[in-house]
C-alpha cells in the first residue's frame, strides 16, 4: 500500500529563499494536514485541509507559510521567505476524517535554513 | 480549546524496567484518545487508540486506560526494551466546527533504553 509520501527529505535553503515542499495523501483519504515538528514545540499544525478546502490555515504561520491543494491527491507547502527559525521537520499527513480514525504521516521534510 | 500535557522527556530507562508516560487532556467533548510513536528518521504512526471512556488500548506491551474521570490516559509498559526508543505522543481527536476533525499531540516524550 502507498503510504504518504513526501519530496524531497531533506532542502537546504539560504535566508530569504522560497522554498516548496510537496506531498502526496494516501488515495482515497479526505483529510490532509501539514505540521511542524520541532524539539521545543513538539507537532504544530500549520494547515488542514478536508476535501482540498482550507479548514484551517495555522493563525501565527499564516504570512509567509501557504499550503495549496490543488487536487485529491497532491499538496504543497510554501514558505516564502525563508528564515532561520524555520528549521524544522515538516510533516505531511493524510486520514478518512471521520473522528477516530489515526492520521498516516510520511517521513517528513527535514528543513536546513542558514 | 483543547490541549494534551504529558511528560516532559527525555525518559531513559534500562531494559527490562517499567514504563509509565503521564498525559491528561482537556476537553468539552467526547474525544478519541490516542498514542502515536516515532522512530528515528520516520514519521509517528499510531501506536493503538482508545475511542470510548473507561476502555483499555494496548499494543506490543504498550497499553492505556481512557480515564474520563480523570481525564488520563497514561501510557505503560511492564518491561522495555532497546527497540522501544522513540518519542510517544499522546493525542486526542477534536471535533472542527460541524465537520471534520484535527488531532491535538502532547509534546513527546523522548524515550531512551539502555541495554
Amino acid at each position: 500500500d502507498a503510504g504518504v509520501t513526501q519530496t524531497p527529505r531533506h532542502e537546504v535553503a539560504e535566508k530569504g529563499q522560497t522554498i516548496i515542499l510537496k506531498c502526496e495523501p494516501v488515495s482515497g483519504h479526505n483529510d490532509l494536514f501539514w505540521y511542524r515538528q520541532t524539539k521545543i514545540q513538539g507537532l504544530e499544525l500549520l494547515s488542514y485541509f478536508r476535501s482540498k478546502s482550507l479548514m484551517e490555515d495555522g493563525g501565527a504561520f499564516k504570512d509567509r507559510f501557504k499550503a495549496e491543494m490543488l487536487n485529491s491527491s497532491f499538496s504543497t507547502l510554501k514558505i516564502q521567505p525563508t528564515e532561520p527559525k524555520d528549521s524544522a521537520v515538516y510533516l505531511c499527513a493524510s486520514s478518512f476524517g471521520h473522528p477516530t480514525e489515526r492520521l498516516f504521516f510520511g517521513h517528513g521534510t527535514k528543513l536546513s535554513v542558514l | 480549546g483543547d490541549s494534551v500535557t504529558q511528560t516532559e522527556g527525555p525518559v531513559t530507562l534500562s531494559e527490562g524496567t517499567s514504563l509509565t508516560v503521564n498525559c491528561s487532556y482537556e476537553t468539552k467533548q467526547y474525544p478519541t484518545l490516542f498514542w502515536y510513536v516515532q522512530y528515528p528518521g520516520e514519521g509517528p504512526q499510531l501506536l493503538f487508540k482508545v475511542p470510548k471512556a473507561n476502555e483499555k488500548g494496548s499494543n506490543r506491551g504498550f497499553e492505556a486506560t481512557y480515564n474520563k474521570e480523570a481525564t488520563s490516559f497514561h501510557l505503560q509498559k511492564a518491561s522495555v526494551q532497546e527497540s522501544d526508543s522513540a518519542v510517544y505522543y499522546c493525542a486526542l481527536s477534536e471535533t472542527y466546527g460541524s465537520s471534520g476533525n484535527k488531532l491535538i499531540f502532547g509534546i513527546g516524550t523522548l524515550l531512551s533504553v539502555k541495554p
